[in-house]
């Protein structure tokens, strides 16, 4: 069965614009998972979905924001971005909370 | 945030020997741990993961040891391969975390041909 499939791979925004990436769970899945990874700080984790509701979320500025949709399906938004933001996001998903979770292949955001 | 990285702790084997990657978890109420396994423009593969009423698990070549009174647990790779080259994670959470993993730093797993 087809994994988590995040889009896009990669993406080149410039300080102070906003970035949407998109994240489709594996088939049946309904929590979602956001991650942060950089060098600096590892993986972080940014909030996550479960049936359209927020259920926990991470130390990260409001700047960050997340949605899913009835299909499970799920978005994560940054506004006003900054260059501390480049970084790999991870998109992960489970049918329970936080067992057995499997990871898309991730999208790269520069911030320029 | 909740998991600092630093400088990535590197592990260099032969192929062919065992390997043993260590991680300190922090919460003593985390009561669910995985080992994840990251190469480069990857995202985490699952490995293996214990509950904590269990102090060994083992799957296809790895073991997974878990000392809670030390807040310890390792990863054991039976006959390392260079396939097996690899960043590796150990994640820690516990019930009602609403899907947070809370991750280690990290450890470079780099194996000699």
């Amino acid at each position: 069965k087809a994994g988590v499939t995040q889009t896009p791979r990669y993406l080149i925004k410039t300080r102070g614009q906003q970035v949407t990436l998109s994240c489709s769970p594996i088939s049946g899945h309904r929590s979602v998972s956001w991650y942060q990874q950089t060098p600096g700080q590892g993986l972080q984790f940014l909030f996550e979905y479960f049936s359209e509701t927020q259920r926990n979320k991470g130390n990260f500025p409001g700047r960050f924001s997340g949605r899913q949709f009835s299909n499970s399906r799920s978005e994560m938004n940054v506004s006003t971005l900054e260059l501390g933001d480049s970084a790999l996001y991870l998109c992960a998903s489970s049918t329970e909370q936080a067992y057995g979770y499997t990871f898309g292949s991730g999208t790269r955001l520069t911030v320029v | 945030g909740e998991s600092v990285g630093l400088h990535l702790p590197t592990l260099s084997v032969q192929e062919g020997d065992n390997s043993i990657i260590n991680c300190a978890y922090s919460n003593s109420a985390s009561d669910y741990f995985i080992w994840y396994k990251q190469e480069s423009g990857k995202g985490p593969q699952f490995i293996i993961d214990i509950r904590s009423n269990m102090d060994k698990r083992q799957g296809q070549r790895v073991t997974v040891l878990l000392n809670k009174t030390v807040k310890h647990l390792s990863l054991q790779i039976a006959a390392t391969q260079p396939g097996d080259s690899a960043v590796y994670f150990c994640a820690e959470t516990y019930y009602n975390q609403g899907g947070k993993l809370i991750f280690g730093q990290g450890t470079e797993l780099s194996v000699k041909p």
